[in-house]
Parts: C-alpha cells; sequence; structure tokens
C-alpha cells in the first residue's frame, strides 16, 4: 500500500490528452514539492517534472504538472506511442521520508 | 552532466548480506543528497534511506531500520548501499539516485537515477 495514491492505469489514443492524479496528505504532498517520473520498461525512472509544475531540460512541454492541497497531477498531451510507460509521483514525508505513489501504467491504444 | 554508475547484479544466500556502490561520473555529489530506491519485481518503487555526503549522516525508512547501512565517501564519490540479514523478499532492483537538497531537512527530485542492480536473494 503506497502512502500516494494513483490509479493503476490510464489510457488513450495517440494525439489525445492524458491525466494522471497522485492523491496525498498534508503530511507530504500538502507541505512539500511533488515530482514525476518515467520508467520504460527494463529501464531506470527518468525525471519527468520536479517542483510540482517544472520541466527538466530535455523534457518536451506536452508533459506537465501541477499541485493543490494534497494532491498533484501530471499531464501528457499529443500522445506517443513512445509514452507508453510507468509513471510514477513523488514527494516527501515529514514523518516517513521519501515516499512514491504506487504507479500507473500508460497504454497509448 | 552527473551520472550515476552502480555495480554489478548479486545473488545473494538468505542470511547473507549485500553491498552496493553507486559512483558519482562526470562531477561529483556537491551538496546533493543520494537515496537508495528497491524496486521488487513488477512493483512499485520503495525509498529505503538516504545520505547528504557532506555531512556524512544518513536517514533510513522505518521498515529498513537496523538492516541497511547507508554510507558515502567524499573523495571518490561513491556511496553505498549495505543491506543485511537478506530474505527473498529482499530480491529486487536497487537504485541511487541523486537528490536536491534544500537544507534544514528539506528535500527535493530524484535525478539523476543510476541504471540499477540486481539483487537476487535465493537458496
Amino acid at each position: 500500500q503506497s502512502v500516494l495514491t494513483q490509479p493503476p492505469s490510464v489510457s488513450a489514443a495517440p494525439g489525445q490528452k492524458v491525466t494522471i492524479s497522485c492523491s496525498g496528505s498534508s503530511s507530504n504532498i500538502g507541505n512539500n514539492y511533488v515530482s514525476w517520473y518515467q520508467q520504460l520498461p527494463g529501464t531506470a525512472p527518468k525525471l519527468l517534472i520536479y517542483e510540482n509544475n517544472k520541466r527538466p531540460s530535455g523534457i518536451p512541454d506536452r508533459f506537465s504538472g501541477s499541485k493543490s492541497g494534497t494532491s498533484a497531477t501530471l499531464g501528457i498531451t499529443g500522445l506517443q506511442t513512445g509514452d507508453e510507460a510507468d509513471y510514477y509521483c513523488g514527494t516527501w514525508d515529514s514523518s516517513l521520508g521519501g515516499v512514491f505513489g504506487g504507479g500507473t501504467k500508460l497504454t497509448v491504444l | 552532466q552527473v551520472q550515476l554508475v552502480q555495480s554489478g547484479a548479486e545473488v545473494k544466500k538468505p542470511g547473507s548480506s549485500v553491498k552496493v556502490s553507486c559512483k558519482a561520473s562526470g562531477g561529483t555529489f556537491s551538496s546533493y543528497a543520494i537515496s537508495w530506491v528497491r524496486q521488487a519485481p513488477g512493483q512499485g518503487l520503495e525509498w529505503m534511506g538516504g545520505i547528504i555526503p557532506i555531512f556524512g549522516t544518513a536517514n533510513y525508512a522505518q521498515k529498513f531500520q537496523g538492516r541497511v547501512t547507508i554510507t558515502a565517501d567524499e573523495s571518490t564519490s561513491t556511496a553505498y548501499m549495505e543491506l543485511s540479514s537478506l530474505r527473498s523478499e529482499d530480491t529486487a532492483v536497487y537504485y541511487c539516485a541523486r537528490v536536491r537538497y534544500y537544507g534544514s531537512g528539506s528535500y527535493g527530485w530524484f535525478d539523476p537515477w543510476g541504471q540499477g542492480t540486481l539483487v537476487t536473494v535465493s537458496s
């Protein structure tokens, strides 16, 4: 049981938009920045979004992040087959340390 | 551009220990923290603990307290994670990651990540 709650899976057609939610509490998301990671099969996670809504160099603006209260959302527009991956939200918890969501598997139909 | 390079795969017997290394190439740890995160087969990411090399102090997830030791050698820009009393449930890929440290116990994002080290625990 992960501290942060994500939907197990989402799907959409190529070119469409999808959002992935991440729900936490005041001890984690409510008082800390959220980051998002993409994990392609058989590879290490890769940073997509940091400090709630900032993109590292090299990450296309099709990826966006937002946070409100104790929840955060990752948005992906113009879906491509190469976006098929597992997506994780992460933050810090005042008691538990680093925490992640359970991961969301994105399928591009 | 800093890259984190981890040691190779390990096969261990139940009850033994494993020590995984994580070396920064193309840079140093600087004022960042280093965390260890594991991923069991088909499962999600689980934070185990971390260290701020310039301070040398480590903190651990409660689940692993007493079984994990995280250290760092600033002179070689290498971090280590040792897990003892291994059991089959510890079979996983273990990742190190550099973590943004804001100060005063406040942390941010994980980037970059090492390539991962598969630890298999089997009799």
